[in-house]
């Protein structure tokens, strides 16, 4: 296996809504991150988990709360977003160091905040 | 913070010509790496490049490392309809952990 999958793919939320999403990953990876994309701009690095520890916080406001339960999943929670968080969210794992391999990103969740 | 800019931004080219994008930046990099988007996808990982001047290439496709390590370019010789997609440079920042992503160049491909 040789993928990230990420769930939902689309996800529409209301302001006062909670949701999340998840991320798999079953190549061994024991780097994962999260990454938000706005149309036509590159990916913005969110949060590192190595080791299934927080290693990173990109300043990332607390209405995005990342949680890592094991090796081979990684999940964001939503909590009271605003429409300027509408965007893609992606999931990346890689080997652990400085991802000599590259990153493996998953197909990401198109998030629209209404 | 550290940047790496990208030029161009965009590029339309003919099917059959060649195309190259940039990656600049203003500090020494330990490596960089190369992705590319295709429209609605996900970056995918084409390469890392490590050593001073190194040379690299996949098919019609050769990456170049500055010989200061300060810059990269990505040439497509010519070009296909599936080159079509924004390429992305990517350098790791902030004493290595962190995989930084350059502005992009979109490339759109007609026939």
């Amino acid at each position: 296996d040789t993928e990230v999958t990420q769930t939902p793919k689309h996800l529409v939320m209301g302001m006062t809504n909670k949701k999340s999403l998840k991320c798999e990953q079953h190549m061994g990876h024991r780097a994962m991150y999260w990454y938000k994309q706005k149309a036509k701009k590159p990916p913005e690095l969110m949060f590192v988990y190595s080791y299934e520890k927080l290693s990173i916080n990109e300043s990332v406001p607390s209405r995005f709360s990342p949680e890592c339960p094991n090796s081979s999943l990684l999940n964001l929670h939503l909590h009271a977003l605003q429409p300027e968080d509408s965007a893609l969210y992606l999931c990346a794992s890689s080997l652990l160091g400085q991802g000599a391999y590259g990153y493996t990103f998953g197909s990401g969740t198109r998030l629209t905040v209404v | 913070g550290q940047q790496v800019m990208q030029i161009p931004q965009y590029q339309h080219v003919q099917e059959g010509e060649d195309f190259t994008t940039y990656c600049n930046s203003s500090t020494t990099l330990s490596n960089i790496q190369w992705y590319k988007q295709r429209p609605g996808g996900h970056p995918v990982f084409l390469i890392q490049l490590v050593k001073s001047g190194e040379v690299k290439k996949q098919k019609r496709l050769t990456f170049q490392f500055g010989e200061a390590k300060k810059n990269s370019s990505l040439h497509i010789t010519a070009t296909q309809t599936t080159d079509v997609g924004t390429y992305f440079c990517a350098a790791f920042t902030g004493g290595g952990n962190k995989l930084t992503f350059g502005t992009g160049t979109q490339l759109k491909v007609e026939l």
